[in-house]
């Protein structure tokens, strides 16, 4: 069966700090990789989503940075920690089906504090 | 730009009572429609969905209702258990890499 991994559960980092967080796939191939971000108490926010390795996709500017060194992980980057970075980040995956992508799997996300 | 709207924003129901939120949307597009549920601190998992072609799937206590004309869909809980208290997501999709997640309903169900 399919799982996702990622950590660490939650991190507190000074402002002006690096920033990786890291999330791997096991049991499938070819996943599509998708960051998300989430306030207290909000929404998800697509940060970045990939279809393969090397291949990366940013759907918000900001100082966050991702890369997919291999095919079954994901990690989030940062060079220099924001207060604004702060939130709960959650690694998702979804397999290509056919035409479709449908279903995303979660992982337990990493809840995030920079002071 | 796709607009997915989700309400309420929160919502209060005694134990054993019907739970009901809802979801609009503006992309006809859209030919997936997933409903999430996150438990505190915990990544969300999908709990029910529904394709376009059939107004209802139910699935135990959980109820999708589908209105195609209406861009609507809506996650009905009947006998809502405290168990059930989360925050619930629509996210409906056109099979792309973009899955664009309502505001979110916080369901509290009273003991």
């Amino acid at each position: 069966s399919q799982t996702i991994h990622q950590w660490p559960a939650t991190l507190v980092q000074p402002v002006g700090s690096p920033l990786s967080l890291e999330c791997t796939v096991e049991g499938t191939s070819n996943p599509n990789l998708y960051w998300y971000r989430q306030a207290a108490g909000r929404g998800l926010q697509l940060l970045f989503y990939s279809v393969g390795i090397g291949q990366i996709s940013s759907e918000v500017p900001q100082n966050l940075s991702a890369s997919r060194p291999q095919d079954r992980q994901f990690i989030l980057s940062s060079k220099k920690l924001l207060l604004s970075d702060s939130g709960f980040y959650l690694c998702a995956w979804s397999v290509w089906g056919g035409t479709k992508n449908e279903k995303l799997f979660f992982g337990s996300g990493t809840q995030l504090s920079v002071l | 730009q796709q607009q997915v709207k989700q309400s309420p924003q929160s919502l209060i129901v005694q134990k054993g009572g019907i739970s009901i939120i809802n979801c609009a949307y503006e992309n006809t597009a859209f030919d997936y429609f997933p409903w999430y549920q996150q438990f505190p601190g915990k990544g969300p998992a999908l709990l029910i969905a529904i394709r376009p072609d059939v107004s209802e799937k139910k699935e135990g206590r959980f109820t999708i209702s589908f209105n195609k004309s209406a861009k609507q869909f809506s996650l009905h809980i009947m006998d809502s258990q405290p168990g059930d208290s989360a925050t619930y997501f629509c996210a409906p999709t056109s099979g792309t890499y973009k899955y664009i997640f309502g505001t979110g309903t916080r369901l509290k169900v009273l003991a």
